[in-house]
């Protein structure tokens, strides 16, 4: 059973260009969340994404967008890269019908490089 | 003033002793609490989740809620060097249904042999 998957591991990008990561959750979730880690720091809440429509945001701005897909995979997009944006960006799945039990499996996380 | 607070640590101990990671937090809302191990490169793991007040016991972790401090721990009994990584708090935000975490910087904890 394959957990959580992220694509690419590693990207390096320069300030002003568009980047895109890619999660596929592990099977049998539906229910997909980004949160951005920058060194030394915990995970922040990005937005997440259950029946293809964003249900909750975090504080970021506009430039950071997502989508999921009908087969529960998810893509996030930042548009004009700062090199803020450099961070682990985990991806985490869980099954939205669990009601308060909250499993959520992340992850490796794809590392962003902007230069 | 963040809304979990975890002292970043590093915090080194010999092995076989008996550790300590604490979290506090300031949004009385929070319901549920949980315990993530990260390894360096990886991605953050579930060790323990506790709902509300109480303890809860795992093999050689025990969590600890305190609701009336606003306060959780994470205890590791025998600790030994593959326990060796980040440890990360993290909280439930209402509205619960959702699953959005709210975490804590995250303490390193390295375990000497």
């Amino acid at each position: 059973d394959a957990g959580v998957t992220q694509s690419p591991t590693h990207l390096i990008k320069t300030r002003g260009q568009q980047v895109t990561l890619r999660c596929s959750p592990k099977s049998g979730h539906d229910t997909v969340s980004w949160y951005q880690q920058a060194l030394g720091q915990g995970p922040q809440f990005i937005f997440q994404y259950y029946e293809e429509e964003e249900r909750q945001r975090g504080n970021f701005p506009d430039r950071f967008s997502g989508h999921q897909f009908p087969n529960y995979s998810s893509e996030l997009n930042v548009n004009a890269l700062l090199l803020g944006d450099s961070a682990l960006y985990l991806c985490a799945s869980r099954w939205g019908g669990g009601g308060s039990t909250d499993t959520q499996y992340f992850g490796p996380g794809t590392r962003l490089t902007v230069l | 003033q963040k809304e979990v607070e975890q002292d970043p640590g590093p915090l080194s101990v010999p092995e076989g002793a008996i550790v300590s990671l604490n979290c506090t937090y300031s949004n009385s809302a929070f319901q549920y609490f949980m315990w993530y191990r990260q390894y360096s490169r990886k991605g953050p793991e579930l060790l323990m989740y506790t709902y509300s007040s109480g303890n809860k016991e795992d093999g050689r972790f025990t969590a600890q809620v305190d609701k009336s401090s606003k306060y959780i721990s994470l205890f590791i009994r025998d600790s030994q060097p593959s326990d060796s990584a980040t440890y990360l708090c993290a909280m439930r935000a209402p509205p619960s249904n959702t699953g959005k975490l709210i975490f804590g910087q995250g303490t390193t904890l390295q375990v000497k042999p």
